[in-house]
């Protein structure tokens, strides 16, 4: 069965530290890939996604991914966090050809704290 | 443009009540979806429905049921609430492949 797998379950980091959030997944086929955010109280939106094509994504709030394929991993950085990007990320993938090309496999999802 | 709308946002249930959670989007997509997000174990997918009439189950459906009779209104209803359904529940509706969230609903169950 198809799964995704996020590293680190809780990360602490102090404000202009380097971010990178693991993600890995396991479906040998193409594959479309996401990382949504959900900050504090909030619903879930979009941070970036890749489809194809350049592997390096870029999203919202100087956020970006890049897509190894040979590693089957999608993570996410950012060079410098700020308080704001205190939130929960989640990463999701869904499979082409796996029937209902719409349903994401997600992530358990990692709890991102930045202190000022 | 409201996206996709919730209601209500918090409620209190005690065991083996029912109530149904709406959800509704204008954006005329035809995928919806329902999802829990319960601590530690990210989002689990109830049921989800893929147009009009249509609608189906996912991880988590038991206690659950769903009907999809316009392409906006996608309510999940609880048939009798146990308390291992407290959580927070999240309505979906997507374009293509990319999910758009309601708010939330937060369900305690006494």
């Amino acid at each position: 069965a198809q799964s995704v797998s996020q590293h680190n379950h809780h990360v602490i980091l102090s404000e202009a530290a380097s971010l990178e959030l693991g993600c890995n997944y396991s479906y040998g086929g193409t594959v479309n890939l996401f990382w949504y955010v959900q900050y504090p109280g909030q619903h879930l939106q979009l941070l970036l996604k890749y489809f194809s094509g350049d592997p390096l994504v870029k999203g919202i709030k100087g956020f970006e991914a890049e897509f190894i394929k040979s590693k089957f991993s999608f993570n996410l950085r950012k060079p410098s966090v700020q308080w704001s990007d205190t939130a929960e990320y989640f990463c999701a993938v869904n499979a082409e050809n796996a029937g209902n090309n719409r349903k994401l496999i997600w992530g358990l999802g990692t709890s991102l704290a930045v202190n000022p | 443009n409201a996206g996709v709308t919730q209601t209500p946002k918090f409620q209190v249930l005690k065991t083996g009540q029912s109530m149904t959670l709406q959800c509704a989007q204008d954006m005329n997509h035809e995928y919806m979806s329902w999802y829990r997000q319960d601590p530690g174990m990210g989002l689990r997918l109830i049921h989800y429905s893929v147009g009009a009439g249509i609608t189906d189950q996912g991880e988590v459906p038991n206690g659950y049921n769903v009907s999809r009779s316009t392409t906006e209104d996608f309510p999940l209803r609880l048939l009798s609430a146990a308390p291992s359904q407290t959580s927070v529940y999240f309505c979906a509706s997507s374009l293509a492949d990319t999910q758009y969230f309601g708010p939330g609903t937060r369900l305690t169950v006494l």
